[in-house]
């Protein structure tokens, strides 16, 4: 199975601030890593697909890098909604695998 | 709007068997694979297999072969999963997601998902 690590696995940050978060596979998945937003209580919702394509509805200080084993979501201003736990997803091999997510605390 | 409304909270004994299921509307219920995630309390995603609603076919993670079973009812633009032997370690929010998860298309539905208990 493919392994997907998070780093970091929490973070505290202040409104307006830029964050980089990171995801590794343990072996190459070409682009094929999404990334999701999951509030305590929610469903998780789909930010970037593709590696870098922004999903429809998504605000625009999202954005994704990234291809092969080393990947980035982006926040560049971070908003007062924006806290919750972001998770990775591989979609290259059988099984699916997360990352294990990162929690984004108010600073 | 695209919506997918999954069945209510289930409480099982260990050895029992749960049925949840996950409504469609909005799309085409043939367009798009219906996979199955869940979440046990406090951790992450967990990815258990997918369907197509169109052929019927399935790929399911190894972990879940024998015990897990999906189908659907396209009449009713229904999807189901089915695990069986539960164990304690099989309580968690379970997850129907509409996707295009290997494709381009920037499609990604989830249901609000179904609480799964497992208690004695």
């Amino acid at each position: 199975d493919i392994q997907m690590t998070q780093s970091p696995s929490s973070l505290s940050a202040s409104v307006g601030d830029r964050v980089t978060i990171t995801c590794r596979a343990s072996q190459g998945i070409r682009s094929d890593l999404g990334w999701y937003q999951q509030k305590p209580g929610k469903a998780p919702e789909r930010l970037i697909y593709a590696a870098s394509s922004l999903q429809s509805g998504v605000p625009s200080r999202f954005s994704g890098s990234g291809s092969g084993t080393e990947f980035t979501l982006t926040i560049s201003s971070l908003q007062p909604e924006d806290f919750a736990t972001f998770y990775c997803l591989q979609y290259s091999t059988y099984p699916r695998t997360f990352g294990q997510g990162t929690k984004v605390e108010i600073k | 709007q695209v919506q997918l409304v999954q069945s209510g909270a289930e409480v099982k004994e260990p050895g029992a068997s749960v049925k949840v299921s996950c409504k469609a509307s909005g799309y085409t219920f043939t367009d798009y694979y219906i996979h199955w995630v869940r979440q046990a309390p406090g951790q992450g995603l967990e990815w258990m297999g997918w369907i197509n609603p169109n052929s019927g076919g399935t790929t399911y993670a190894q972990k879940f072969q024998g015990r897990v079973t999906l189908t659907r009812d396209t009449s009713i633009s229904t999807a189901y999963v089915e695990l069986t032997s539960l164990r304690s370690d099989d309580t968690a929010v379970y997850y129907c997601a509409g996707a295009d998860w290997a494709g381009k298309k920037d499609f990604d539905y989830w249901g609000q998902g179904t609480l799964v208990t497992v208690s004695s």
